[in-house]
């Protein structure tokens, strides 16, 4: 069973619009963690957010916050005030259990284009 | 945030030979690093685990006596695809991750690998 599961394949925005990328992912541990990165035409991932599973506020991050909703099991990635440099690649991740050390499982990822 | 570099960042190599790819933690010390494998347009597929100066743990269906996987030190590891062949040609990233970098691991630019 998928254990990360990103449903948009492709999604467009118009420039300085807010969009929202979503994530649902499945897990018994009750500590984990959520990510969101960012892959460029370069190949490069950048790390944008994270949500820990016993974080009771939504991350933020600049124009980036991940909403979380534990009991729905999803973790969607708002990006605000679209700009034509977040076109990328954007994928969603989980690392399960505690520490910084497990590995993480990737969603199918969303490819973003923003409009000028 | 912190930096991981690999080397080298592009390859291209005739079938039969071997390539030792580099990934260095610049600024942190990684007690593990991590190898993933990405076809075009496809999510990250994690290859192994590897913890300094232990052997690395390989994910199911990877071969350890082809991609071999050495953290010798804090802040380098190395893949070394043997007797490559053009079904090896990928994208692979590495990530470190340690105790200084909290929840997040980081990853480095990628190694584009071209096998003719």
């Amino acid at each position: 069973a998928q254990k990360i599961t990103q449903t948009q394949p492709g999604m467009f925005v118009q420039e300085k619009e807010a969009v929202t990328l979503d994530c649902t992912y499945d897990t018994s541990d009750q500590s984990y963690g959520l990510f969101w990165y960012k892959q460029p035409s370069s190949g490069e991932m950048i790390f944008l957010i994270y949500q820990g599973s016993y974080d009771e506020q939504n991350a933020t991050e600049g124009r980036y916050s991940l909403n979380f909703q534990k009991a729905r099991k999803s973790a969607n990635l708002v990006i605000s005030a679209s700009q034509l440099g977040d076109s990328a690649m954007y994928f969603c991740a989980m690392r399960e259990g505690p520490g910084n050390t497990g590995k993480l499982i990737f969603g199918q990822g969303t490819t973003l284009q923003v409009k000028p | 945030g912190a930096v991981v570099s690999q080397h080298p960042s592009r390859v291209i190599c005739k079938s039969g030979t071997s390539v030792k790819i580099e990934c260095r933690s610049l600024d942190f010390q990684a007690t593990t690093m991590f190898w993933y494998r990405q076809f075009p347009k496809q999510s990250l597929m994690l290859m192994a685990t590897s913890n300094e100066g232990s052997k690395a743990t390989y994910e199911q269906g990877v071969e350890k006596d082809k991609f071999l996987i050495n953290h010798a030190s804090l802040t380098l590891s190395t893949l070394t695809v043997t007797s490559a062949h053009p079904e090896d040609s990928s994208f692979y990233i590495c990530s470190a991750t340690g105790l200084a970098s909290a929840d997040t691991q980081y990853f480095g630019p990628g190694t584009r690998l071209t096998v003719l």
